[in-house]
Parts: structure tokens; sequence; C-alpha cells
């Protein structure tokens, strides 16, 4: 069974800093994309940020652009989301999602999520 | 930027109706690369359809999806109550992979 466990959420101030963790079990975690998808609360879904399965790539929203770095561990089958310069409109539940390729890269598993919350 | 929207915003049917739900994009979806999420209140959301028709793992068959280009449908055949939440449909053929709105099914 495919699990992901997010950690790493929290209270942090304007310009402060946070680091996710995802914690993956299940499946190869090598062989698969991983991601970062948002949601502010009463809100839609926003897609963060995504990484190839070595690490080789790494894609982002233009709005988190230059502030969030997304990597992974594959010997410890762990994703992470370094966040710096949080703003308040970064406030949002972070899923961490698996991708999956039966035609195109989609999301196939999402975790629970992590709430992060930015305000002084 | 693909942008995605939803139609209607909230529809209000009877357990045993049948739903049918509009995401229109605004530039063509090629491949029909069109998923559909559920999410229930405090959960995460759960693939229902990928490549705008496939249902995924364990979706019941009364889900199901429809459309090509710019216009998709997600269709729930007969309602069941715990069908009674909200659906995203979402791109990923282009980056930023976006997401719709949202339509959120309730109890009439």
């Amino acid at each position: 069974e495919v699990q992901l466990l997010e950690s790493g959420g929290g209270l942090v101030q304007p310009g402060g800093s946070l680091r996710l963790s995802c914690a993956a079990s299940g499946f190869t975690f090598s062989s698969y994309p991983m991601g970062w998808v948002r949601q502010a609360p009463g809100k839609g879904l926003q897609w963060v940020s995504s990484i190839s399965d070595t690490g080789g790539g790494t894609y982002y929203a233009d709005s988190v652009k230059g502030r969030f770095t997304v990597s992974r561990d594959n010997s410890k089958n762990t994703l992470y989301l370094q966040m710096n310069s949080l703003r308040a409109e970064d406030t949002a539940v972070y899923y961490c999602v698996k991708f999956t390729n039966v035609g195109g890269w989609y999301e196939d598993y999402w975790g629970q999520g992590t709430l992060v919350t930015v305000s002084s | 930027e693909i942008v995605l929207t939803q139609s209607p915003g909230t529809l209000s049917l009877s357990p045993g109706e049948r739903a049918t739900l509009s995401c229109r994009a605004s530039q063509s979806v090629s491949n029909n690369y069109l998923a559909w999420y559920q999410q229930n209140p405090g959960q995460a959301p759960r693939l229902l359809i990928y490549g705008a028709s496939n249902r995924a793992t364990g979706i019941p068959d009364r889900f199901s999806g429809s459309g090509s280009g710019t216009d998709f449908t997600l269709t729930i055949s007969r309602l069941e109550p715990e069908d009674f939440t909200v659906y995203y449909c979402q791109q990923y053929i282009s980056s930023p992979r976006t997401f719709g709105q949202g339509t959120k099914v309730e109890i009439k």
C-alpha cells in the first residue's frame, strides 16, 4: 500500500523558513517523480513543485520560484521542500504527491497534508 | 497557462440522481491529459479519472469521464451518499499543471 506521510508544518513568521518532509513507502520511491501541491484554507488546489525520479530535474510554480527548493533522498525514501522567505499567501495545507505515467505524468497518490501558517 | 473553468460551482441533487460536472479549458488539452479528483472535507484529494476517461484503480463504475479538446465532463450515474463532496479537474499537458476551482455536489 502506497503511503505518503508529510511532516514539518507549523506556524512561522513572514520572512521565515520551514522544511517539509514526506516519508514514502509501499512503492519503489526512486522510480517515480514526486511533488508538492498546496491548498490555501477554503480554496482550491495549486501545484507548487515537482522533482524527477533521480532528482536531476526540478520544477516550480512562478509564485515560489527562487524561494522554495525541492529535493529528495532516494536512500531514505524521503521528499523535501525547503521554504524560505515565506509570505502570508504561502499559508496552506501542503500535500506530498506521487506521480505515475500511464500516458502523461499525473498525481496518483496524495499524502494527508501538513499545514503551514505564515503569520506574525 | 491553461485556465480550467468548472461548472456549475454547486450542484444540488438527490441520492440516486445523475450528476454531470463540466470542465472547460482555455486552450486545447492535447492527448486528453485531464484528470478528475474527489476531495472530502479535511482529506486529501483522491484520483478518480485520468486521461479524460480512464477510471483509476478501485473507482466504482458509476464514475465516468468524457470529452476532448477544451470540453470535459465527469458523470456520476447514480449518486451515493458518499459522493456528495467536492470535485476538481486538472490538466497535466502543460506547465504549470493547473486545477479547476472545483464543483461542490450537495444534497438537495
